[in-house]
């Protein structure tokens, strides 16, 4: 079982629909990431949240932290085909280990 | 880009043989990480470090161990290596925790 909950694991869409993807856990984390990565490559920072309820916005991506800090969500507005890619969420907890989640495949179809 | 290398980037083995991947980087960062990706299961944590010689087991360690003799090297050994070791392994490295993981290209490594 790993720490971090992503759902859905696909997501297929049309080309300017909405869609968010979630990131739970049991655990408080001082912060979250995601993450995004294209096949071949290795993840790439996409957005960092720390204050429990921040909301972070990067053009149409919106990131939420829940209150608690135990959940996170990803939306996506007028998703685009360069949108396509596997969403990763992750947290640190204090004995230094970084975990991630298990991804959420997004395919944004023209 | 920072400076995170990971070698070799394919390794074809066979069961039982012992393999090491290495892990480089020209960033200072403390932290180092071994991660696994295997679809379905996202990226997986092997072992870390958090200082040179200071490493510790992350969530999948059996049958892998770690050294960091050096601020720069992370080097993941399989002492004997096994079909369910075929995976692709990703290296990160980051400054702090909670801070951006820079993470190498990836070695695709496959047992047979």
């Amino acid at each position: 079982t790993q720490l971090l909950e992503q759902s859905p694991q696909f997501l297929s869409i049309q080309e300017g629909e909405n869609l968010t993807v979630y990131c739970n856990s049991s655990s408080v984390f001082s912060s979250l990431q995601w993450y995004r990565q294209e096949p071949g490559e290795g993840p790439v920072l996409l957005v960092t949240v720390v204050t429990g309820g921040e909301v972070k916005k990067l053009k149409r991506l919106t990131f939420q932290f829940g209150d608690a800090r135990k959940d996170s969500s990803l939306h996506i507005t007028a998703a685009q085909p360069g949108d396509t890619g596997l969403y990763l969420c992750a947290g640190a907890l204090s004995d230094y280990k970084l975990s991630f989640g298990a991804g959420t495949t997004v395919t944004v179809r023209a | 880009d920072a400076g995170i290398t990971q070698s070799p980037r394919h390794k074809v083995t066979e069961t039982g043989t012992p393999v090491t991947l290495r892990c480089h980087q020209t960033e200072n960062h403390r932290y180092m990480y071994w991660y696994r990706q295997d679809p379905g299961h996202g990226l997986r944590l092997i072992h870390y470090s958090y200082g040179v010689k200071d490493t510790d087991k992350g969530e999948v360690s059996d049958g892998y161990s770690v050294s960091r003799s050096k601020t720069e090297d992370f080097l993941l050994t399989l002492e004997s290596a096994t079909s369910s070791q075929t995976s692709v392994y990703f290296c990160a490295i980051s400054d702090g925790v909670g801070t951006e993981a820079f993470f190498g290209q990836g070695t695709r490594l496959t047992v047979v």
